[in-house]
């Protein structure tokens, strides 16, 4: 069974960059089954979808955050990352990365707060 | 892109008593393929949230059967037949039909 964990820090300071890792175990990211995402929930909200990469590096964003977020893959660490650039307070969230199958959202990590502030 | 519309936001049911929570889709979800990806995902506090039925009636493996999915376009269903208590927190629809995917608002199941 697919297991992701995500990593990075805790707080952004407004206007910088928050970057996130997620590492997979359980099945290789270069499988071609999934699509790998990015999803966040601020604090007592509901969730957002973020964008999400295939193996191969073809990318996909949501619209409105289209502007400030790169993910990439590490297929030789089973790794994918998010930057998200320019962060204000709004950007504030639990993040999580989960595995996309096209269709849905099958497998997800635990999930990291990301604060932002000064 | 399609709205997904959850009802109500909070349902405060009493233990062993049967709950229903709505999920109306502002396009049709049935997909080229015939399928129709509507989801419904479970957070319980603190988790993160776990996918309990998918494509409108599959339950996941280890959901308990008190849960069940229904539905058909634009309108679906997710039943608990008995709510317990660790069926407490949040259920969201999720259409996975239309890019981009996107969720509902979410629905609060409480104890009474």
């Amino acid at each position: 069974q697919v297991q992701l964990q995500e990593s990075g820090p805790g707080l952004v300071k407004p206007s910088q960059t928050l970057s996130l890792t997620c590492t997979v175990s359980g099945g290789s990211i270069s499988s071609g089954d999934y699509y790998w995402s990015w999803i966040r929930q601020p604090p007592g909200k509901g969730l957002e979808w973020i964008g999400y990469i295939y193996y191969s590096g073809s990318t996909y964003y949501n619209p409105s955050l289209k502007s400030r977020v790169t993910i990439s893959v590490d297929t030789s660490k089973n790794q994918f990352s998010l930057k998200l650039s320019s962060v204000t307070a709004a950007d504030t969230a639990v993040y999580y990365c989960a595995s996309y199958s096209g269709y849905d959202f099958d497998y997800w990590g635990q999930g990291t707060l990301v604060t932002v502030s000064s | 892109d399609v709205v997904m519309t959850q009802s109500p936001l909070s349902l405060p049911v009493t233990l062993g008593q049967p709950a229903s929570i709505s999920c109306r889709s502002s396009q049709s979800l049935v997909y080229s393929d015939g399928n129709t990806y509507l989801n419904w995902f479970q957070q319980r506090p603190g988790q993160s949230p776990r996918r309990l039925i998918y494509k409108v009636s599959n339950r996941d493996s280890g959901v308990p059967d008190r849960f069940s999915g229904s539905g058909s376009g634009t309108d679906f269903t997710l039943k608990i037949s008995r709510v317990e208590a660790e069926d407490v927190g949040v259920y969201y629809c999720m259409q996975g039909t239309h890019w981009p995917p996107n969720f509902g608002g979410g629905t609060k199941v409480e104890i009474k």
